[in-house]
């Protein structure tokens, strides 16, 4: 969905590295999420916002954090790279509608050496 | 820890066939389900929704029915295309509004 844009789309780097994944979105959706995809799994919450002020974990925060900058930027930061969070790294966005669907960016895909 | 590596199930049909991909749900609580299709080198991209008081709902080709005696979900796609070849997730949702996903299904196209 080009509404949603994520940078980099790849990115190769070393393990203790501090890495920033950028999302922008067009859509005007207030609802932020940043999903973490394994070969054969499913997506897997990190975190998500729910408006500029609110930030909440999800279900695999740990080695991660977010910063919600504006209603249109979500960024997710790896403080200290580890090999083991070598993944595809997908934002998404939704309103505030009881049916809103999440719009996904194309992804990043990370690999950590 | 965690799993890497797991081969996704698969189904391979050929072009012009209906093609059925089902999901088991866990959440008997969940009022909201989704699938998504993603092609290679994309994020997931809504196909359709159901919510829990509806028992079957239509789209273009494609169809979900929901079955919540058993938590069971299914998307059939009528007279499949090579485009259709993807994976395709579903997704359940109840009051926190956060849904969680299955592991995925891949469909392969067979001209």
């Amino acid at each position: 969905d080009a509404d949603v844009t994520q940078t980099p789309r790849n990115r190769i780097t070393k393990t203790g590295k501090r890495i920033m994944l950028e999302c922008s979105q067009t859509k005007g959706h207030d609802r932020m999420y940043w999903y973490r995809q394994d070969p054969g799994l499913g997506l897997r919450l990190i975190y998500y916002s729910f408006d500029v002020k609110d930030i909440n974990k999800g279900e695999i925060s740990d080695g991660y954090s977010v910063s919600r900058q504006a209603q249109a930027k979500f960024s997710l930061s790896l403080e200290s790279a580890i090999p083991n969070q070598t993944a595809l790294y997908f934002c998404a966005t939704s309103d505030n509608r009881d049916r809103g669907n999440q719009h996904f960016g194309d992804g990043t895909r990370l690999s950590i050496l | 820890g965690e799993s890497v590596g797991l081969h996704l199930p698969t189904l391979s049909v050929q072009e012009g066939d209906n093609s059925i991909i089902n999901c088991a749900y866990s959440n008997s609580a969940s009022d909201y389900f989704i699938w998504y299709k993603q092609e290679s080198g994309k994020g997931p991209q809504f196909i359709i929704d159901i919510r829990s008081n509806m028992d079957k709902r239509q789209g273009q080709r494609v169809t979900v029915l929901l079955n919540k005696t058993v938590k069971h979900l299914s998307l059939q796609i009528a007279a499949t295309q090579p485009g259709d070849s993807a994976v395709y997730f579903c997704a359940e949702r109840g009051g926190s509004y956060i849904p969680t996903f299955g592991r995925g299904t891949s469909l392969i196209v067979h001209p």
